[in-house]
């Protein structure tokens, strides 16, 4: 079975400050690893994923990821955080040759302060 | 933005009202998923079809009854439900493979029962 936990359910940041946003995740073999970013009263939004290759994976708007297989994380990251990356962020997993559909996590809220 | 559609955006029914949700995905796809987002709870998947069939229902109530008349549409059919079920529903398309395939998301209907 596969499980993906985010252990913070806000984070609060001040604006040009570094963002992280926390995800680690459980499966029996090869993670593909999502993040996923909500705007209000929109839907979910693609930002980056890793399948495999490279460890940091970088996305939409400045964000990248880093893939650590020995502590099974994959925590979202900003080198410099905008007002406007204030959304609910969400971590998502697959398993290589299993099921196509995601797990998603619980959802953390950011909120950037300028 | 536009290659998952909603309609309608937003929806009041009462207890005892018909209605349907309409999805249409523009990406050529062929796995389409509803969604329940509901405050401070975690995405719940309600169903998934692949090629039209039906390959997941997460013990939905009967109230909710989804149609896949081709790859392209999904509907959400409701009738008879309760206050409980007013949250965000959100359609999503994929290109189902071997995993780690990027969901797309439609921006939600805001469905509010009475």
């Amino acid at each position: 079975a596969q499980s993906v936990a985010q252990p913070e359910d806000q984070v609060n940041v001040a604006e040009g400050n570094p963002l992280t946003v926390k995800c680690t995740y459980s499966v029996s073999g090869n993670p593909y690893l999502f993040w996923y970013v909500q705007y209000p009263n929109r839907g979910l939004q693609f930002l980056l994923k890793y399948i495999t290759g490279d460890n940091l994976v970088k996305g939409s708007y400045g964000f990248e990821a880093e893939f650590n297989k020995s502590q099974t994380s994959f925590h979202l990251k900003k080198p410099s955080a905008l007002v406007s990356d204030s959304a609910l962020y969400f971590c998502a997993v697959t398993e290589g040759g299993g099921s196509y559909i995601p797990t998603f996590g619980r959802g953390t809220s950011l909120i950037v302060h300028p | 933005e536009t290659g998952v559609t909603q309609t309608p955006r937003h929806l009041v029914m009462g207890m005892t009202n018909k209605k349907s949700l309409k999805c249409e995905q523009h990406l050529g796809h062929n796995a389409m998923y509803w969604y329940k987002q509901s405050a401070k709870k975690p995405l719940e998947l309600m169903f998934v079809y692949n090629f039209k069939e039906q390959t997941e229902n997460n013990s939905v109530p009967s109230r909710f009854s989804p149609e896949c008349p081709n790859s392209s549409h999904l509907f959400l059919h409701l009738h008879t439900l309760q206050p409980e079920d007013s949250a965000l529903y959100l359609c999503a398309s994929s290109q189902e493979g071997q995993g780690g395939e990027t969901q797309y998301f439609g921006p939600g209907t805001r469905l509010l029962v009475l």
